[in-house]
């Protein structure tokens, strides 16, 4: 089946740090490629859309020059979170769209999360 | 009109029994209705999907069931196991669009 890697899983780190997190797809090409946040006990939130060789599109709320978000290749898309603090900690997942269905972007599979705890 | 609704927010099923979950939705345009599972400290794993074309898929234990004119979904579980204990999401979307997730559903099978 198709797998989405996601690294690194686990990182802690000092406030005022960048942290950089990679999502592949490891056995298809994805033009597409999500990022989420995910709070304990609640629902995913989708953060942006990542199009291969163009801007991200990110949700309202979602501040862009914080969570900078590059789509180089259609198997890599990397999330990097600016000078986080305490306050950017939390679940975040990546997943990448399958278009071999026919319809564009689904299914959606999804890499195993980056938990990020900042101190 | 982009909300899912997800009901229950938990759940606890005897080991054998049925689980179903349901969801309902506004939006006529969506046309992709998957549910995934996630269990603690993991991402989502796609579990079933269903098209608005048909009104049930089966996949071993799982199935989908789906009423357009009702504009809900619902997802069965059969013969529950200790390890379908997860937290389950149901999601929409439109073609090319993005996923719209419920809010999760915690389904604890007890032995």
């Amino acid at each position: 089946g198709a797998v989405v890697s996601q690294h690194p899983s686990w990182v802690i780190c000092k406030s005022g740090t960048s942290v950089k997190i990679e999502c592949r797809s490891l056995d298809f090409q994805a033009t597409t490629m999500f990022w989420y946040r995910q709070f304990p006990k609640q629902s995913l939130m989708l953060m942006a859309t990542s199009n291969e060789g163009s801007k991200a599109t990110y949700e309202q709320g979602v501040e862009k020059d914080k969570f900078l978000i590059n789509h180089a290749s259609l198997t890599l898309s990397t999330l990097t979170v600016t000078s986080a603090h305490p306050e950017d900690s939390s679940f975040y997942i990546c997943s990448a769209g399958d278009d071999k269905g026919g319809y564009s972007n689904q299914p959606q599979h999804f890499g195993d999360g980056t938990r990020l705890s900042i101190l | 009109q982009q909300e899912v609704k997800q009901s229950p927010q938990s759940l606890i099923v005897q080991k054998g029994g049925i689980s179903i979950i349901n969801c309902a939705y506004e939006n006529t345009a969506f046309d992709y209705f998957p549910w995934y599972q996630q269990f603690p400290g993991k991402g989502p794993a796609l579990l079933i999907a269903i098209r608005p074309d048909v009104s049930e898929k089966k996949e071993g234990r799982f199935t989908i069931s789906f009423n357009k004119s009702a504009k809900q979904f619902s997802l069965h579980i059969m013969d529950s196991q200790p390890g379908d204990s997860a937290t389950y999401f149901c999601a929409a979307s439109r073609d090319t669009d993005k996923l719209i997730f419920g809010t999760g559903t915690r389904l604890q099978v007890f032995p």
